[in-house]
């Protein structure tokens, strides 16, 4: 029973060009997201987060919509670089903090071409 | 000066042999978890510990038991080791519960069983 998925196990881009990162959900007690980003051999980063009382986040270049009617958030890097090239992963809460219980999704490898 | 940290980071064991996998954080968080990442790439929960008490306890085979001498340590040990025990274990940590913040991931430890 897979809550939190992303689709597309990997991603190419070209370097200055727009990375796309998709995430969907199932559970509509989800109310907090987070992107980490994870290196070969290292733990996962954390890189933005949003609650779902917001569509939008922003932080330098990389942005995280939620769009929760359809269950489904995005993370957007523009520009990309190859710095980026890692493995992406969408995480979920639903309890409030209560005990800061992370969902994940399979990871993304994203790889921008220099 | 490594936030959160976990040895080793390798690990070769036979089956049936019994291994422990240490944790520290210097971070001064309350919340420490132990996170299974398998070969599917799957990052699960496994436990959680808030100042040393046991707050989250996945379905997870009992001859796995976390430790928690304090609360800047989660020892994770593991008896009568099995194939399907191979994984990368993580290790992380957060701020006190009530709020979701994100958490702190230690470098992992490749656990292969043989």
């Amino acid at each position: 029973d897979q809550q939190v998925k992303q689709n597309s196990p990997s991603l190419s881009v070209q370097e200055g060009r727009i990375s796309i990162l998709n995430c969907d959900y199932t559970n509509s007690m989800f109310d907090y997201f987070l992107w980490y980003k994870k290196y070969p051999a290292e733990g996962p980063t954390f890189l933005i987060s949003i609650s779902s009382i917001k569509d939008k986040n922003e932080d330098g270049r990389f942005t995280v919509f939620l769009n929760k009617s359809a269950k489904h958030l995005s993370l957007h890097i523009v520009p990309s670089q190859p710095g980026d090239s890692a493995v992406y992963f969408c995480a979920a809460n639903g309890d409030g903090g209560a005990t800061n219980k992370l969902i994940f999704g399979t990871g993304t490898l994203l790889a921008v071409q220099p | 000066d490594t936030a959160v940290s976990q040895t080793p980071k390798y690990l070769v064991t036979q089956m049936g042999n019994d291994k422990s996998i240490k944790c520290e954080q210097n971070l001064g968080h309350d919340t420490m978890y132990w996170y299974k990442q398998d070969s599917k790439k799957f990052l699960k929960i496994m436990f959680s510990y808030n100042n040393k008490e046991l707050i989250i306890n996945e379905t997870v085979p009992n001859r796995f038991s976390p430790k928690s001498p304090d609360k800047a340590h989660l020892n994770l040990h593991i008896n009568s080791l099995e194939l399907g025990d191979s994984a990368v274990y993580f290790c992380a940590s957060s701020q006190a519960r009530g709020a979701v913040t994100e958490a702190f991931f230690g470098q992992g430890t490749r656990l292969t069983v043989v």
